[in-house]
């Protein structure tokens, strides 16, 4: 079956820095991948996904994520961190052979330091 | 606009007592879920339909009950048997049939009294 490791519960880096949200997938066929956010008492936006394309993805709100096969990894990255990134953030695998749905990762909060 | 509707976005629940949470959805969308959220636990499943009139039971199904009696809409019961109901609980769907993006509805509350 196919999973996801999210590394770090809370994240916290300065405005501007680097945005750097870890995520390491377990399948053994080659996986789609997927990038959520939430903000306070809503529901998940889709940030990006992988579905075996390039292997750099870029999403809404300046995140992107590479897929590293090599490394099972598929991190999440934004150059430059502004206030209104602050939220949590859910990773997910979609499964497949009669396990058609998404599995998350624990999620991790990310918060923006002025 | 296309989209999917949870209500109520808070509830009350006496113990004891079984509640329904809505979700339904105008995306014509084949496939449901009902997600369960706490704290540092992430998102894990309840219940999903792939289509009307069959539906499987997710990770935590115990003490929830689900039917899938139209297209639109995919209600959920938290029953007396859930022991730990208070929580918050996440509706999605996606298209089926290879379709993997998940659209989420806002979000119900739910908290024993």
């Amino acid at each position: 079956a196919q999973s996801v490791t999210q590394l770090g519960s809370h994240v916290s880096v300065s405005e501007g820095a680097l945005v750097l949200l870890r995520c390491n997938y377990s399948s053994s066929v080659p996986p789609y991948l997927f990038w959520y956010v939430q903000y306070p008492n809503q529901g998940l936006q889709l940030l990006l996904k992988y579905t075996s394309a390039a292997t750099l993805v870029k999403g809404i709100n300046g995140f992107e994520a590479e897929f590293k096969k090599s490394e099972t990894s598929f991190h999440l990255t934004k150059p430059s961190a502004h206030m209104s990134d602050a939220a949590e953030y859910f990773c997910a695998v979609w499964g497949y052979f009669g396990n058609e749905k998404l599995t998350f990762g624990t999620g991790t909060r990310l918060t923006i330091i002025p | 606009d296309g989209g999917i509707t949870q209500s109520p976005k808070y509830l009350f629940r006496k113990e004891g007592q079984n509640v329904t949470l809505s979700c339904e959805q105008n995306l014509n969308h084949d496939a449901m879920y009902w997600y369960r959220q706490d704290p540092g636990q992430g998102l894990r499943l309840i219940y999903y339909s792939q289509i009307v009139n069959d539906f499987q039971k997710g990770d935590i199904a115990e003490g929830y009950s689900v039917s899938r009696e139209k297209k639109e809409s995919f209600p959920l019961t938290v029953t007396s048997a859930q022991k730990n109901p208070t929580a918050f609980y996440l509706c999605a769907s996606t298209g089926g049939q290879g379709n993997t993006e998940a659209f989420f509805g806002q979000g119900t509350r739910l908290t024993v009294v």
